[in-house]
C-alpha cells in the first residue's frame, strides 16, 4: 500500500518561499507509469492542481503558477519536492502530494495533507 | 483549460436515498472522468476512473456513467459513511481540473 507524507512550515511569510516534501513510502517513487503530484486547496474551496514530475525528472506546471513553482525529485530518498516563490496570502491553502496513475491521469493515493498559512 | 461545472452544489438527503450528481465538461472529453470523496479534514478518496470503472473497495452502491460532456455520479442507498463531498475530475487535457464539489448533508 503506497503511502504520502507531506513535511514542511506551515507558516510562511508573504514574498518568501513556500517549500514542501512528500516522501512516499510503500513502493518507489521509480515505479513506472506514475507520476507525482501537488495539489491544493484554498480554505472551504474546490481543488487545483499545481504539478507533476516524474521519477526521471520531467514536470509539468500548472501555467497559472508556472513562473512561480519548482517540483524536484530525489529517488534516493524517494521523495519529491514543492517550491513555490513569492508567495502571497492567496497562496494559503492544505497541500497534498498524491500519486498520478500515468495512463489514467487519475489521483489514486494521497497525502493526509498539510496546512500552510501565508502571513506576517 | 477544461472547465468542470458540478451540480447541484450541495443537497440534503436521507439514509437510504437514491442521489445523483451531475457533473458537465465545458468540451468533450470522452471518458476521462473521475470520482473522488472528500471527507472534513481528509484528503480527497478515489473512487471511480474513466467515467464508471468503480476501484476495488469502494461499495458497489456507488456507479459512474456518461460521456462526451456529461457525466454522473450515481449513490444508490445513502448510508451514513457517504455524507461528504464528491469531486468530479477531467484527465483529458492538462491541466487536469477539478468541479467545484457537491456536498451531501444529511436531511
Amino acid at each position: 500500500q503506497v503511502q504520502l507524507q507531506e513535511s514542511g512550515p506551515g507558516l510562511v511569510k508573504p514574498s518568501q518561499t513556500l517549500s514542501l516534501t512528500c516522501t512516499v513510502s510503500g513502493g518507489s517513487i521509480r515505479s513506472g507509469g506514475y507520476y507525482w503530484s501537488w495539489i491544493r486547496q484554498h480554505p472551504g474551496k474546490g481543488l487545483e492542481w499545481i504539478g507533476n514530475i516524474h521519477y526521471s525528472g520531467s514536470t509539468y506546471y500548472n501555467p497559472s503558477l508556472k513562473s512561480r513553482l519548482t517540483i524536484s525529485v530525489d529517488t534516493s530518498k524517494n521523495q519529491f519536492s514543492l517550491r513555490l516563490s513569492s508567495v502571497t496570502v492567496a497562496d494559503t491553502a492544505v497541500y497534498y502530494c498524491a500519486r498520478i496513475e500515468g495512463s489514467g491521469w487519475f489521483f489514486d493515493y494521497w497525502g493526509q495533507g498539510t496546512l500552510v498559512t501565508v502571513s506576517s | 483549460d477544461i472547465q468542470m461545472t458540478q451540480s447541484p452544489s450541495s443537497l440534503s438527503a436521507s439514509v437510504g436515498d437514491r442521489v445523483t450528481i451531475t457533473c458537465r465538461a465545458s468540451q468533450s472529453i470522452s471518458t476521462y472522468l473521475n470520482w473522488y470523496q472528500q471527507k472534513p479534514g481528509k484528503a480527497p478518496k478515489f473512487l471511480i476512473q474513466a467515467a464508471s470503472t468503480v476501484q476495488s473497495g469502494v461499495p458497489s452502491r456507488f456507479s459512474g456513467s456518461g460521456s462526451g460532456t456529461d457525466f454522473t455520479l450515481t449513490i444508490t442507498s445513502l448510508q451514513p459513511e457517504d455524507f461528504a463531498t464528491y469531486y468530479c475530475q477531467q484527465s483529458y487535457r492538462t491541466p487536469p481540473t477539478f468541479g467545484q464539489g457537491t456536498k451531501v448533508e444529511i436531511k
